[in-house]
């Protein structure tokens, strides 16, 4: 079953323009969430996790348990934001992170 | 620091044979854990060392199996390779068990042809 559910593959914005990339995940227990963002020819690395409560670059997520979602946002896109976003979750207890198949934001100039 | 490290960058193999691929963790981190990515998919985790054993492993057959040394680094194996096993090979490092923060390496692109 899919745990983490990134419904938009591709996302285009203007720059300057608020941003949302959307995040449903399906489990029951409390979970931790993750957002973690590959810009071009690097790595994969962090970017926010739920329990921070950090803003990060500008973005901000937050754990909707009602809704079970954690949308990433940041009010004003910038086009070094333009990359390969996965939201992930780690279920109670668990050491792994199961990754969504991931959201790629252009930021158009 | 050159953070994670993974050899080799890229392989290419044909069905049925095995490969080993290593990871080198960032300096300091003790717990390495092992993601398969498929084309357009997200990373799926394979399986977890942390002191030299496995620790938690993901939904992959036995084919699938990993060694930790004492300087924390690691191995996966994959046996009798499928094509379905063309993918990219991430290695993450962490300070603990976690579920903290994970660091990646650049990958490992295997093709099985």
């Amino acid at each position: 079953a899919q745990r983490v559910t990134q419904p938009e593959k591709l996302l285009s914005v203007f720059k300057g323009a608020p941003v949302e990339l959307k995040c449903n995940y399906s489990y029951s227990g409390s979970p931790e969430l993750f957002w973690y963002v590959q810009y071009s020819r690097q790595r994969l690395q962090l970017l926010l996790r739920h329990i921070s409560r950090e803003s990060i670059k500008g973005f901000t997520a937050d754990l909707n348990k009602g809704e079970t979602s954690f949308h990433l946002k940041k009010p004003f896109a910038q086009e070094e934001d333009s990359a390969m976003y996965y939201c992930a979750l780690s279920e109670a207890g668990a050491n792994n992170l199961f990754f969504g198949t991931g959201t790629r934001l252009t930021v158009i100039p | 620091d050159a953070g994670v490290t993974q050899s080799p960058t890229h392989l290419i193999k044909t069905r049925g044979q095995q490969v080993t691929l290593r990871c080198s963790p960032k300096s300091g981190h003790d717990t390495v854990s092992w993601y398969q990515q498929a084309l357009g998919q997200g990373p799926q985790f394979i399986f977890q060392y942390y002191e030299e054993e496995e620790r938690q492993r993901g939904n992959f057959p036995d084919r699938f199996s990993g060694h930790q040394f004492p300087n924390y680094s690691s191995e996966l194996n994959v046996n009798a390779l499928l094509l379905g096993d063309s993918a990219l090979y991430l290695c993450a490092s962490s300070l603990d068990l976690g579920p903290g923060e994970l660091f990646f390496g650049e990958g490992s692109r295997l093709t099985v042809l």
